[in-house]
């Protein structure tokens, strides 16, 4: 099993929709989790960091669920600038204290 | 935003050459990393220093060396690459390990 492991994609949506990413994670003690956004040809950014009770920034909700190593990330009324890859991140903890990074679900927001 | 800086944004060598990656962050950060991201793929991270001691090689040959000399500054030196090390080359700095990482813009190297 991957260490971070997200929906393959691409999603192709239009303008609008609601568009929802999951991703599961196979190390149980893990403690930190994030969302990284990273547009075409340059560097991922935070888009917002996962809580356990659930987080809202805006059109975005991330969602965990540790008994079943899982975290979803929600986007509602997508933009055409939320076309982008979607990275889920997770930390390795007590295997040597560094993130793990899925391999991302690219987003496209079609018109 | 100028938090982590690398230069140069881009670079072209050929297998001869040796070259070096240069990362400088300003957040005060204690751990750097070195990422590869070739076309379409997805993050290979390559080193992890914390308080300038690596802490991790992820079995990356040896032509890249890397190098840092404080906490604030990591290096990419690279010598005899193959033209399959043609990549986004991407630093990376966070307070401790597991949290957030901030990452600069990349250096996009090809090898001819």
């Amino acid at each position: 099993r991957k260490e971070v492991e997200q929906d393959p994609g691409p999603f192709n949506v239009p303008e609008g929709a609601t568009v929802a990413f999951n991703c599961t994670y196979s190390n149980s003690a893990s403690q930190s989790f994030f969302w990284y956004r990273q547009d075409c040809r340059k560097e991922p950014k935070l888009l917002m960091s996962v809580y356990s009770s659930g987080n809202e920034d805006g059109r975005f909700t991330a969602q965990l669920n540790r008994a079943s190593q899982y975290i979803s990330l929600l986007i509602r009324d997508s933009k055409l600038s939320d076309s982008a890859t979607y990275l889920c991140v997770v930390d390795d903890y007590n295997q040597g204290g560094k993130l793990i990074f899925g391999q991302g679900t690219e987003l496209s927001v079609k018109p | 935003e100028t938090g982590v800086t690398q230069t140069p944004r881009h670079l072209v060598m050929g297998m001869t050459n040796k070259k070096s990656l240069k990362c400088e962050q300003h957040l005060g950060h204690n751990a750097m990393y070195w990422y590869k991201q070739s076309a379409k793929k997805p993050l290979e991270l390559m080193f992890v220093y914390n308080f300038k001691e690596q802490t991790e090689n992820n079995s990356v040959p040896s032509r890249f060396s890397p190098e840092c000399p404080n906490s604030s500054h990591l290096f990419l030196h690279l010598h005899t690459l193959q033209p399959e090390d043609s990549a986004l080359y991407l630093c990376a700095s966070s307070r401790d390990p597991t949290d957030t990482q901030y990452f600069g813009p990349g250096t996009r190297l090809t090898v001819l």
